[in-house]
């Protein structure tokens, strides 16, 4: 079994400065992927950035990046320069035994970004 | 523009009706997954096909079936619906392997049940 910890159910910042959102996970398999993916207002979600457990680099994206500690089962997004366009719904998300492909979400962190 | 399309934005349905909610992709994907989403629970999978004609429960299928004849489709039913499973539905799809964890999400299905 898998499972995704969010603790921070609501945050805020202002336009420009960095955000970081936490995550926990635990999974008992070694190859796992986690994911980030981000929920606006009122429209679909999508993939933000995704990191392969066993790629020691940080995973980054333009203005995305996370911090990876295997060890501690740590997977935290980091939003630099926010802006107005980061408000959003944010879930943390992990996929291990591939043989049976399913993703288990957390229950996510509400970003507003203040202007 | 790959695209998961899902039929009803909104619904409204009294309880004990039947419920069809559709879900198409046309991005050629083995995969494909209806959950559920909770202020304060996020997303939590109800079921999820890897292939046509196959279904597997998610974490809360019950008062839920599915249906996979075509690959491109992926259909969830409430046989009787109730009041607590008013909810938004997010349908969602993504290739096999590696990439089984990059989903394309529709815009969700806001059912409510009276």
């Amino acid at each position: 079994a898998q499972t995704v910890t969010q603790s921070q159910p609501e945050m805020s910042v202002q336009e420009a400065e960095t955000v970081t959102l936490s995550c926990t996970y635990d999974t008992s398999e070694n190859n796992y992927y986690l994911f980030w993916y981000k929920q606006p207002p009122s429209r679909q979600m999508i993939l933000v950035i995704r990191q392969e457990a066993y790629k020691q680099q940080n995973a980054t994206e333009n203005r995305f990046s996370v911090n990876f500690q295997k060890a501690a089962k740590s997977f935290s997004l980091k939003i630099s320069d926010s802006q107005l366009g980061d408000t959003a719904m944010y879930f943390c998300a992990v996929i291990s035994n591939f043989g049976n492909e399913k993703l288990t979400f957390g229950t996510g962190t509400r970003l507003t970004i203040i202007p | 523009d790959v695209k998961v399309t899902q039929s009803s934005r909104y619904l409204v349905k009294r309880t004990g009706e039947k419920v069809f909610l559709e879900c198409v992709q046309d991005m050629d994907h083995e995969n494909m997954f209806w959950y559920r989403q909770d202020p304060g629970l996020g997303l939590r999978l109800i079921y999820f096909s890897y292939d046509v004609k196959m279904k597997e429960k998610g974490d809360i299928p019950e008062g839920y079936s599915v249906s996979r004849e075509k690959k491109e489709r992926f259909s969830l039913i409430l046989e009787s619906a109730s009041t607590n499973q008013t909810s938004m539905y997010l349908c969602a799809s993504s290739r096999g392997g590696a990439s089984a964890g990059e989903l394309f999400f529709g815009e969700g299905s806001r059912l409510t049940v009276l």
